[in-house]
């Protein structure tokens, strides 16, 4: 039973497009939802992160909205370059600062030129 | 700025042979976490250690065992490989006693193949 729920499994983006990728959830007592970028062959690198007490976070081109009554999440992308490409994993956490990570099942994501 | 480090980075085993992972944490970090990577997966929480003890339990197999030392290095030991034990292992790390979300932090992982 997947608890971190994610789409699409795969996008394709024209250089300069938006990239929006999906997650959602079903346990409440998550408490803090990172996204993470992962190239072939290498560790996911922490993009950015969100708690449930802010309904969007932004750090450059990269937004996560969060919609807590809905338990879902999202990370936006803009102005999407080739060099995003790569596959893309929502996680989430209980409320112990030392809980493990859930992800969710993955997004590759290709942006053409 | 300083990451973590993984040792060794590939280990080709065969079925039944025994494999030793090696995770150094950031330093000052505290925590240590162990996740696996199958194939096109996403990664499978296996076990976590602060300050040295453990701290949570995944799904990881009894042939599997792991320790944090003085240094907060951890080591994962996996005995009696099975071909289904090839996939990635991811090591992270975070600092549980600052101020941050405590977010976790990998490490390039070892590419373990068992034939």
């Amino acid at each position: 039973q997947q608890q971190v729920k994610q789409s699409p499994q795969s996008l394709i983006v024209q250089k300069g497009g938006i990239s929006i990728i999906n997650c959602a959830y079903e346990n409440t007592a998550f408490d803090y939802f990172p996204w993470y970028q992962q190239f072939p062959g290498k560790g996911p690198a922490l993009l950015i992160a969100i708690r449930p007490d802010v309904s969007e976070k932004k750090e450059g081109r990269f937004t996560i909205s969060f919609n807590k009554s809905a338990k879902q999440f999202s990370l936006h992308i803009m102005d999407s370059q080739p060099g995003d490409s790569a596959t893309y994993f929502c996680a989430a956490r209980g409320l112990r600062r030392a809980d493990k990570l859930i992800f969710g099942t993955g997004t590759r994501l290709q942006v053409f030129p | 700025a300083a990451g973590v480090i993984q040792s060794p980075r590939h280990l080709i085993k065969e079925k039944r042979e025994t494999a030793t992972l090696k995770c150094y944490p950031i330093p000052r970090h505290d925590t240590v976490y162990w996740y696996q990577q199958g194939p096109g997966q996403d990664p499978q929480f296996l076990i976590s250690f602060y300050e040295k003890m453990q701290s949570d339990k995944g799904s990881i197999p009894d042939r599997f065992s792991a320790q944090q030392f003085s240094d907060y290095h951890s080591e994962l030991n996996m005995s009696s490989l099975e071909l289904g034990d090839s996939a990635l292992y991811f090591c992270a790390s975070s600092l549980l006693g600052g101020d941050s979300y405590n977010e976790q932090f990998f490490g390039p992982g070892t590419r373990l193949t068992v034939l």
